[in-house]
């Protein structure tokens, strides 16, 4: 089956840095994707890498290791703001998105 | 401001009753998508449209049915209601090719009693 493995939460202090991992095991990839989603909103897009590496995007990052099946997400200088969920999703062998549960991320002050 | 509208916001609905969940894009993408989202669980596909005049079924869409009669429309219809199928329904839209982000509505919540 495929399935796309995020910790359910996590909490950090404003002005940090976090690390938000995910491991999947899917029929196939295509590209891997991260989302910010905040309560009761939608999914937004943040990132996507397709190759091995690190993506870079102001303060989020994103990296992925294809023979791992493994990806982060990488946020700096945490802002009250980035209180959300970040959502992990895989693009398979038939260019279907598989997500994962998402990431609950708590900022404190 | 383009983007995608999704109707209603909200909607408590007895079991049984049909029910259907509007989308609308202005993008002109081609690629459609309903999904629904449960606490603890990822987004699941439903249904999804490639191209105006075409739908696919996706993970769960059993009790579900589409139809993109233009580029711009993406109706999801609940034939006859039941409790499980309580959950906050989103629609996506992406230009077409896989590797193309989703763009997503503010969601629909249904609780179904």
């Amino acid at each position: 089956g495929q399935n796309i493995d995020q910790p359910t939460e996590m909490t950090a202090t404003e002005g940090a840095i976090v690390q938000i991992n995910c491991t999947y095991q899917t029929s196939g990839f295509n590209g891997l994707f991260w989302y910010q989603q905040h309560a009761g909103e939608a999914p937004t897009f943040l990132s996507y890498n397709v190759l091995d590496g690190l993506e870079e995007k102001g303060r989020f990052s994103s990296f992925l290791s294809r023979s791992k099946g493994y990806s982060y997400l990488l946020l700096k200088e945490l802002q009250m703001k980035d209180s959300a969920s970040y959502l992990c999703a895989v693009l398979d062998s038939n260019y279907q998105l598989i997500w994962g549960a998402g990431t609950k991320l708590i900022i404190k002050p | 401001i383009a983007g995608i509208t999704q109707a209603p916001t909200s909607q408590i609905l007895a079991a049984g009753r049909r029910m259907t969940l509007r989308c609308t894009q202005d993008m002109r993408h081609n690629a459609m998508y309903w999904y629904r989202q449960d606490l603890g669980l990822g987004l699941r596909l439903i249904h999804y449209s490639n191209t105006a005049g075409t739908t696919g079924k996706g993970e769960v869409p059993d009790g579900y049915s589409v139809s993109r009669a233009n580029t711009d429309d993406f109706p999801l219809t609940l034939a006859s209601a039941v409790p499980s199928q309580t959950s906050v329904y989103f629609c996506a839209s992406s230009p077409g090719g896989g590797n193309q982000p989703q763009h997503f509505g503010d969601g629909t919540r249904l609780s179904i009693l």
